[in-house]
C-alpha cells in the first residue's frame, strides 16, 4: 500500500459546484497534514493546513480523520480559477520532518 | 521577501555534460530538499538535507549529488545527465520543525531536458 493515496481525477465540475477530495495515508504516526495546490507546471503552494478539529478558509473545508487515515478537502462554489491540482502532504511519520507527498488529484472547472 | 530562488528556470544540455541547479533561501531554515516531478509520478524526493554539512538521500538519488556548504544553499549537480533525468525539478527548504508544523516554501522550478 502507498504511504499516501489521491485519486488522479480528474474531477470535472460546473462553476458553482461543491467538490471533496479525500487522501489516505498508511502511516498512523503521521502528526501534521496539509494540503497545497499546484497550477501546471508550476511550484506548490500552501493552501491550507488540516488541523485535528478541522477548518475552515473562505470555501476551503479541510477534515482529519485519524480512526480511518484520511484527510479531506471540500471546495464549495467552485471558481474556474480552482482548476489545479490539489496534493496532500504528511509530516512527522516516525517522528521524523520528512515531507511525504500524494500525487495530487487534479481538478478542472468548466464554465 | 521571503523566497526560495531557483535556477535556471529553463536547461537544455546534452547527455554526459555536467551542470548545477542552484537553489537558495533568504529565511534561514535549516531544512532543504530537492524533487523531480513526472507525469504521473507526482514529486520524488532526491535528495535532503537537515543542516549545514549534513545530508541524506531521498527516494531517487542515483545519478544526483547535493552539497550543504552554507546554510542558505543547496545546490543540485548532475555529473553525467541522461535523458532519464529529463524532468521538472522543485527546491523546497522550512524550519523542519513537526512541533511547528511548518510549511514548505517552493523555488519556481527548473525544467531539464537531457538530449
Amino acid at each position: 500500500r502507498k504511504e499516501v493515496e489521491q485519486d488522479p481525477g480528474p474531477f470535472n465540475v460546473p462553476e458553482g459546484a461543491t467538490v471533496a477530495f479525500n487522501c489516505t495515508y498508511s502511516n498512523s504516526a503521521s502528526q501534521s497534514f496539509f494540503w497545497y495546490r499546484q497550477d501546471c507546471r508550476k511550484e506548490p503552494k500552501l493552501l491550507m493546513s488540516v488541523y485535528s478539529s478541522g477548518n475552515e478558509d473562505g470555501r476551503f473545508t479541510a477534515q482529519l480523520n485519524r480512526a480511518s487515515q484520511y484527510i479531506s478537502l471540500l471546495i464549495r462554489d467552485s471558481k474556474l480559477s480552482d482548476s489545479a491540482t490539489y496534493l496532500c502532504v504528511l509530516l512527522g511519520g516516525g517522528g521524523s520532518y520528512i515531507p511525504t507527498f500524494g500525487r495530487g488529484t487534479s481538478l478542472i472547472v468548466h464554465p | 521577501e521571503a523566497q526560495v530562488t531557483q535556477n535556471p528556470r529553463y536547461l537544455i544540455t546534452v547527455t554526459g555534460k555536467k551542470l548545477t541547479v542552484t537553489c537558495s533561501q533568504n529565511m534561514n531554515h535549516e531544512y532543504m530538499s530537492w524533487y523531480r516531478q513526472d507525469p504521473g509520478l507526482g514529486l520524488r524526493q532526491i535528495y535532503y538535507s537537515m543542516n549545514v554539512e549534513v545530508t541524506d538521500k531521498g527516494d531517487v538519488p542515483e545519478g544526483y549529488k547535493v552539497s550543504r556548504k552554507e546554510k542558505r544553499n543547496f545546490p543540485l549537480i548532475l555529473e553525467s545527465p541522461s535523458p532519464n533525468q529529463t524532468s521538472l525539478y522543485f527546491c523546497a527548504s522550512s524550519f523542519g520543525s513537526v512541533a511547528t508544523n511548518e510549511k514548505l516554501f517552493f523555488g519556481s522550478g527548473t525544467q531539464l531536458s537531457v538530449l
